[in-house]
């Protein structure tokens, strides 16, 4: 079935770091892919989404290309900040033709960010 | 902008008691998603409803059932709790008109069973 499979935790960086999260995912067709974060305590956010291949999703300073041909959803910030400290879940959405099809994640990256 | 609601946000059972979770979901949206998530786990998916019918099933276990009701609303009944079923759990909602849209999350509600 489809899968999501991310880099496991925790990644911790320096403040003005440069952050990599590798994501790839297994589907048929052509799934659409999210980005979602976590704050300590809160519940999930989108962060960013990429519908088709060599779109690029781009939120807040986090940049994620849909790579069809390597099957990846990288996530990337060129210079993180503490309060990027969170859990980052990348996740798809399945091909089907209904448009309520249930999100399906990955296990999640946890990210520290020290000052 | 309106989000998710779910109440409570927190909840404290004991073994083999029943608890309900409510959740209402964004005005117009006509699909909402119930997820479970461990700690230090990602969400899993246990039930869905579009237009107050059942639309998918994942993980749900049988002491557990959900419905939409007319207002949209949903509710997740889990009935004889067990110490594994302490989680958070996460109602979603979206727009099934608009194809592979992402779904919007609540702040999950936190229930503790002792």
């Amino acid at each position: 079935g489809d899968s999501v499979t991310q880099m496991e935790g925790p990644v911790t960086l320096s403040e003005e770091a440069f952050l990599t999260i590798n994501c790839t995912y297994t589907a048929t067709g052509y799934p659409s892919l999210f980005w979602y974060v976590q704050y300590p305590g809160e519940g999930l956010q989108l962060l960013l989404k990429a519908t088709k291949a060599d779109d690029k999703g781009s939120n807040k300073g986090f940049e994620a290309t849909y790579r069809k041909e390597t099957t990846s959803f990288h996530l990337e910030k060129g210079s993180v900040q503490v309060s990027d400290s969170a859990v980052y879940f990348c996740a798809l959405i399945p091909t089907r033709n209904s448009g309520n099809t249930p999100l399906v994640f990955g296990k999640g990256t946890r990210l520290s960010v020290i000052a | 902008a309106a989000g998710v609601i779910q109440s409570p946000r927190h909840l404290i059972k004991e073994k083999r008691e029943t608890a309900t979770l409510k959740c209402y979901p964004i005005p117009r949206h006509d699909t909402v998603y119930w997820y479970q998530q461990g700690p230090g786990q990602d969400p899993q998916f246990l039930i869905s409803f579009y237009e107050k019918m059942q639309s998918d099933k994942g993980s749900i276990p049988d002491r557990f059932s959900a419905q939409q009701f007319s207002d949209y609303h949903s509710e997740l009944n889990m009935s004889s709790l067990e110490l594994g079923d302490s989680a958070l759990y996460f109602c979603a909602s979206s727009l099934a008109r608009e194809s592979n849209t992402e779904a919007f999350f609540g702040q999950g509600t936190r229930l503790t069973v002792v």
